[in-house]
């Protein structure tokens, strides 16, 4: 099982530049979610998605988009890059999150995509 | 509104030792707590949650986490703590479909 997979891993944009992190997961999980992690910050939620066709905004949702056009896929793009961008991205998913879902199942992580923003 | 605050940094321990790290929150409704790890360079791993039941929860790795609903706390511990448990943990709530994270506790255990 692959899991949850990321690209790129390492990235470095120039101030103003647009990339697309991408996301996908081969568990046939409904609910994917994109962090960022700064040290000290601990994780903050950007986006996140339910279901294919439906996302909404996190804790940290400016200067980046989100679509979910399927199950499997998840891509966080940064518009207009800016040096306060520059950090870990983790992608996440989890089969669902009732009471059930949550008993049963576990929030799965990626491997980290790291963002430098010069 | 809901929050979890890991109230230490960095916590150090030598190995055989018991290892406590603590975390507390703040949820409206029932509680759904989680506690990650983290090594380096990698994506978090589950360690061990509590939806509901028995107060002492039991997760991988020989960790333990004990809820405690009037502290509003939910403590992770292990009873001899090895150099491999070395990480950064992360204390988690979830509330209404998302998941929230503490600022994450470094456990050094040493030799």
């Amino acid at each position: 099982n692959a899991g949850v997979t990321q690209t790129p891993k390492f990235r470095i944009l120039k101030i103003g530049q647009s990339m697309t992190l991408q996301c996908t997961q081969d568990m046939n999980h409904n609910y994917m979610y994109w962090y960022r992690q700064d040290p000290g910050m601990g994780l903050k939620l950007i986006y996140y998605s339910v279901g294919a066709g439906i996302t909404d905004k996190g804790e940290v949702p400016n200067g980046y988009n989100v679509s979910r056009s399927t199950t499997e896929d998840f891509p966080l793009r940064l518009e207009l890059a800016a040096p306060s961008q520059t950090s870990v991205y983790f992608c996440a998913s989890i089969e669902g999150t009732g009471k059930f879902s949550l008993n049963t199942g576990e929030l799965f992580f990626g491997e980290g995509s790291r963002l430098t923003v010069l | 509104a809901q929050s979890v605050a890991q109230p230490e940094d960095q916590v150090n321990v030598a190995e055989g030792n018991p290892l406590t790290v603590k975390c507390t929150y703040s949820v409206s409704g029932n509680p759904y707590l989680f506690w990650y790890v983290q090594y380096p360079n990698r994506g978090l791993q589950f360690l061990l949650k509590y939806i509901t039941g028995d107060n002492l929860v039991k997760g991988s790795y020989g960790f333990e986490a004990e809820f405690n609903k009037s502290q509003t706390s939910f403590h992770l511990k292990k009873p001899s703590a090895l150099v491999s448990d070395s990480a950064l943990y992360f204390c988690a709530i979830y509330n209404f479909n998302k998941f929230y994270f503490g600022s994450g506790t470094k456990l050094n255990v040493k030799p």
